[in-house]
């Protein structure tokens, strides 16, 4: 049972927009900042997403995230199959004193 | 630009203890205000944070691993390290290094518990 809670699957066709959630409480994503990683198989997290909505360089512009309380979204636009991956969002929790992580998104591209 | 390199063995024995190395390159471990990190990720499962340690050597652990637990800091090799003792097949999975804010990772080494 993971702390920060995801659907375990999302999909979407070629183009579409896709978005998957992540809901936490007041003692991570209320008071901290979200992280959002990509995962491709057998190949170690990527940050895609920083401080609630910041993307590192290199990036595309076409992955953004926000936040709104304890919960928080993490956004692909122009879907391509190349996006075909597993998600996990993070943040620090305060009560626990320790990272947390969402369960993870399997994204699957039709 | 830091990179980060796992080591250590891929198979330990049930009760025995684990020991993996992060060597840190690209960058000074102890420059910057920055927590260094351990994960693991079970086959097919999703991320366990298991614990870190500050540059200036503070440490947070995993409650529910913290009994077990030791991370270190080794400056002068620019290297930091996890102990897992009294391990079980249930702490068989990817292990991976870290910086914190999680912006930088090593590609992970396999560790398998077992006779």
């Amino acid at each position: 049972q993971s702390v920060l809670t995801q659907p375990p699957s999302a999909s979407g066709t070629p183009g579409q927009r896709v978005a998957i959630s992540c809901s936490g409480s007041s003692s991570n994503i209320g008071r901290n900042y979200v992280y959002w990683y990509q995962q491709l198989p057998r190949t170690a997290p990527k940050l895609l997403i920083y401080s609630d909505n910041r993307r590192p360089s290199g990036v595309p512009d076409r992955f953004s995230g926000s936040k709104s309380g304890t919960s928080a979204s993490l956004a692909i636009s122009g879907l391509r199959s190349e996006d075909e991956a597993d998600y996990y969002c993070a943040a620090w929790d305060d009560s626990l004193s320790a990272w947390v992580f969402g369960g993870g998104t399997k994204l699957t591209v039709l | 630009q830091v990179q980060l390199q796992e080591s250590g063995p891929g198979l330990v024995r049930p009760s025995q203890t684990l020991s993996l190395t992060c060597t840190v390159s690209g960058g000074s471990i102890s420059s910057g205000s920055y927590f260094w990190t351990w994960i693991r990720q079970p086959a097919g499962k999703g991320l366990e944070w298991i614990g870190r340690i500050y540059t200036s050597g503070s440490t947070n652990y995993n409650p529910s691993l913290k009994s077990r637990v030791t991370v270190s800091l080794d400056t002068s090799k620019n290297q930091f390290s996890l102990r897992l003792t009294s391990v079980t097949a249930a702490d068989t999975a990817v292990y991976y290094c870290a910086r914190e804010p999680l912006d930088v990772w090593g590609q992970g080494t396999t560790v398998t518990v077992s006779s």
